[in-house]
């Protein structure tokens, strides 16, 4: 595909359950971030992968907050332990460079019920 | 920490009127800025950038200038359409190392009317 994929697209579970979130990141990109979007906070930075570099997790919230990237593309973020407060829409952005244009994922929408 | 500050919303405009939504930050050393668009239904758009000071991102009639003494980026069209009603996110981008993740605003809702 051409640009950054995301799924599910909605995503609605039980408060105390897991869930993970995938990313595609656009083919080649080497830089990929993923963001929250809730009501109450904007626009939140939770962690950025960057080559075969440690991750910078400083935006994760709780130790309850993963994310993975597996051989250098596709994504997994993990929510353990739902709780009602993590509701908001997730999104995935990938860059062919750090200093270069983010391109933004669709998102998924978490609903914790 | 790095911070932005853009105005409330919304912001209802009548078509062919003026726009003016501004954008404030806080950052060490010289960040990069940008302006994102959310139109309904759809993802984050970036849609202009400037680097350094004085530099002017234009995209879409949209322009912004990075204005290092006022620590501002407001973005300016001169004549709206309805297709622009969309919400409008200011951000900035760390200038040094790897820290490039994107600090946002909170983000200004624009209806434009007929």
């Amino acid at each position: 595909g051409a640009g950054v994929s995301q799924s599910p697209s909605n995503k609605v579970t039980e408060k105390g359950k897991d869930v993970e979130l995938r990313c595609d990141p656009i083919s080649g990109h080497t830089a990929l971030y993923w963001y929250r979007q809730s009501l109450g906070q904007g626009l939140e930075f939770l962690i950025y992968f960057q080559g075969n570099s440690a991750p910078d997790k400083s935006g994760l919230p709780s130790d309850r907050f993963s994310a993975e990237r597996t051989g250098g593309s596709v994504s997994t973020l993990t929510i353990q332990r739902t709780q009602q407060e993590d509701s908001a829409v997730y999104l995935c952005a990938s860059s062919s460079d750090p200093h270069n244009e983010q391109f933004f994922g669709p998102g998924t929408r978490l609903t914790v019920l | 920490g790095d911070s932005v500050t853009q105005m409330e919303g919304p912001v209802t405009l009548s078509e062919e009127a003026f726009l003016t939504i501004n954008c404030t930050y806080t950052a060490t050393g010289y960040p990069s800025l940008f302006w994102y668009v959310q139109y309904p239904g759809e993802g984050l758009q970036l849609l202009l950038k400037a680097t350094k000071a004085d530099d002017k991102g234009s995209n879409k009639g949209f322009e912004a200038t990075y204005r290092k003494e006022t620590t501002s980026f407001h973005l300016e069209k001169g004549s709206v359409q309805v297709s622009d009603s969309a919400v409008y996110f200011c951000a900035l981008s760390a200038a040094s190392g790897t820290a490039s993740k994107l600090t946002f605003g909170t983000g200004t809702r624009l209806q434009v009317t007929l």
